[in-house]
């Protein structure tokens, strides 16, 4: 256990709709990252959120964009979502800076249909 | 773009056999981890290398960090089906980030 909780564990969408995926970060943490997992790869980096923030982005395009509360959850939101957007959303948390100690959550699985 | 080449991609061996996955880069870092990841689950840092030529043990696995910081290793003594899992390695990026690796899908046949 990470202490970094994510919600929902699942979720089916349709091509074009949008969705929001949730993560409360572990207690004393104050950066959420979000990875994006495709089957059979491993996780690449979406974005970085610091004291409400965006902190550092990877190759994602706008439509991917994230929002963090001032108790550090975060929200991971996808608009007009594509075929290609199915995988494992995976929300990371850790302290300033210790982007070497990142403590994941179980993960969002998106399929889209 | 930095990127971390792992091999092999898929390994099967029976319980008690050695093996080794590596994690090859043209890139330099800065340090180096490795995850386990089972099924279902997010990563689990399992180990961070930092120094050239760095090596460490935790248990039955052995990790170790090129002299050159571009490639690392990762040895295990003794498979046991507990160790099924994906292996990632990951290299700090520019953003704030961390780069991971393709993946190492290793199965423990008891």
């Amino acid at each position: 256990e990470t202490g970094v909780t994510q919600s929902p564990t699942h979720l089916i969408k349709t091509r074009g709709q949008q969705v929001t995926l949730r993560c409360s970060s572990q207690s004393g943490h104050n950066t959420v990252s979000w990875y994006q997992q495709a089957l059979g790869q491993g996780p690449q980096f979406i974005f970085q959120y610091y004291r409400e923030e965006e902190n550092g982005r990877g190759n994602f395009p706008p439509r991917f964009s994230g929002l963090q509360f001032p108790n550090y959850s975060s929200e991971l939101n996808v608009n007009a979502l594509e075929l290609d957007d199915s995988a494992l959303y995976l929300c990371a948390s850790s302290m300033t800076g210790a982007r070497e100690k990142l403590f994941f959550g179980s993960g969002t699985q998106l399929s889209v249909l | 773009t930095q990127l971390l080449e792992q091999s092999p991609q898929f390994l099967s061996i029976q319980e008690g056999e050695n093996l080794t996955v590596y994690c090859n880069s043209s890139s330099v870092f800065s340090s180096l981890q490795w995850y386990r990841q089972e099924p279902g689950e997010g990563p689990v840092l399992l180990v961070t290398v930092v120094t050239g030529g760095e090596v460490k043990k935790l248990k039955r696995l052995t990790f170790q960090f090129g002299d050159a910081r571009k490639d690392s290793s990762l040895h295990i003594t003794a498979a046991q089906p507990g160790d099924t899992g994906l292996y990632l390695c990951a290299g700090g990026g520019g953003a704030n980030n961390l780069f991971f690796g393709t993946g190492t899908r290793l199965t423990v046949i008891p």
